[in-house]
This record gives C-alpha cells, sequence and structure tokens, in this order.
C-alpha cells in the first residue's frame, strides 16, 4: 500500500531556533498534502492545506509565517517550525492525499515529535 | 504495537436511516480513541472521541459511538442520516505514554447517503 514517511521521527531543539519536518509520500503523487498536530490527550488539529505549487492555506488561528509550508513537488512537503518556542512543542503529522480513479485515497505519516526546550 | 481496522470502504445507506461504520482496534496500552470526518478537499474534523470516561461518547452532527473493550470496537452509528453526512470517516487509535506518542488510523470509510 501507499506509504508516506516523515523525518525526523523525533526533534529537540532549543528555543529560538528553526525546525523543518518533512513529509513524503514515497510511491505515489499527492495532490494535496495536510499538515496537523495534536497535543497530549487532544484530537488532531489541522493546521494548514497545501497543494503542489501553490501557497497552503492556513487554519484560522495558525500563524502562517511561524509555520511555513512548502509544498514544491508531488512527493514532497516541508513544515518549518520558525523561532520555536516550548509551546510549539506538539506532535505534528501529515497526510497526503492522491486522486483515484474510485476517488481519493489518503495516508497518513507516522508523526513527528517537537520538543522545544 | 496497535491497529486499527475500518469494515467496508464504502457504505451507503438512504435518507434517514441508521448509520453504522465500524472500527475495531488493538493496542497494548489503554488507548484514545477518535471519529475524524473529512469532507471533500477538506482536512479532518474531530467528530468525537474516547478518552477513558464514558463508554459512550456523542459527538457532533448527532453522532455517537460507544467504547467496548470485550469486543476491541469503537463503532461511529447515527440514528438518520442526512445528505450533509456524505463524506469519509476515519477511525484513530491515539497512545500517550510519558514522551510517547504514536497514532494510527484506519484506512477510511466512504459514505453515501442516498436520497
Amino acid at each position: 500500500g501507499a506509504v508516506v514517511s516523515q523525518h525526523p521521527s523525533r526533534v529537540i531543539c532549543k528555543s529560538g531556533t528553526s525546525v523543518k519536518i518533512e513529509c513524503r509520500s514515497l510511491d505515489f503523487q499527492a495532490t494535496t498534502m495536510f499538515w496537523y498536530r495534536q497535543f497530549p490527550k487532544q484530537s488532531l488539529m489541522l493546521m494548514a492545506t497545501s497543494n503542489e505549487g501553490s501557497k497552503a492555506t492556513y487554519e484560522q488561528g495558525v500563524e502562517k509565517d511561524k509555520f511555513l509550508i512548502n509544498h514544491a513537488s508531488l512527493t514532497l512537503s516541508t513544515l518549518t517550525v520558525t523561532s520555536a518556542h516550548p509551546e510549539d512543542s506538539s506532535f505534528y503529522i501529515c497526510s497526503a492525499r492522491v486522486r483515484k480513479l474510485a476517488g481519493h485515497e489518503q495516508y497518513f505519516g507516522p508523526g513527528t515529535r517537537l520538543t522545544v526546550t | 504495537a496497535q491497529s486499527v481496522t475500518q469494515l467496508g470502504s464504502h457504505v451507503s445507506v438512504s435518507e434517514g436511516a441508521l448509520v453504522l461504520l465500524r472500527c475495531n482496534y488493538s493496542s497494548s496500552v489503554p488507548p484514545y480513541l477518535f471519529w475524524y470526518v473529512q469532507y471533500p478537499n477538506q482536512g479532518l474534523q474531530l467528530l468525537l472521541k474516547y478518552t477513558s470516561a464514558a463508554t459512550l461518547v456523542k459527538g457532533i452532527n448527532g453522532f455517537e459511538a460507544e467504547f467496548k473493550k470485550s469486543e476491541t470496537s469503537f463503532h461511529l452509528t447515527k440514528p438518520s442520516a442526512h445528505m450533509s453526512d456524505a463524506a469519509e470517516y476515519f477511525c484513530a487509535v491515539t497512545v500517550f505514554s510519558g514522551g510517547y506518542q504514536k497514532v494510527t488510523f484506519g484506512t477510511g470509510t466512504k459514505l453515501q447517503v442516498i436520497p
């Protein structure tokens, strides 16, 4: 089946630094990628939707200058957390959506645990 | 290790009929269970969640789900389907343990509502 990978799986960074998370669709081309974050014991929260070659659409309350999303190709989207703060510590998950004959299919990455110290 | 199985990738119901979307899970530790809905061209939205409190969980739009540990199930139901319920539904199990967090999704069930 289709696989979505995320790298790194865990990252620890210091406050004020930036960290980049990659989301790749390994054996298919994704028309759309979604980025979510999940706090402990909470549900996923959609951060943004990105389509290849166009600017990401951010959900209300998500700072686009802080969470930079680049969808450079049909197999790669990156989320960069700029000037990270401890409150940005969270679990970030991406998903990739592909169009098929019978409709769309969606696959989820394994997530990236970000800890900001 | 954990896993989620959603039986039926496509489910069709008539408007006004009962909706039943099945989800079975396995987890080596007590899980948090979620149902999400996804409308075309949109991201996931939370429908409801089970977090070890009441086993019958009520969510938005008239949906509810019952956690049955003995059956390792968390099926989603709605007494009367509405046309606007047509969407894709994902069941997910999440484990939180100290600094460890893992989310596993089912493969999704597309719900079609027939007028």
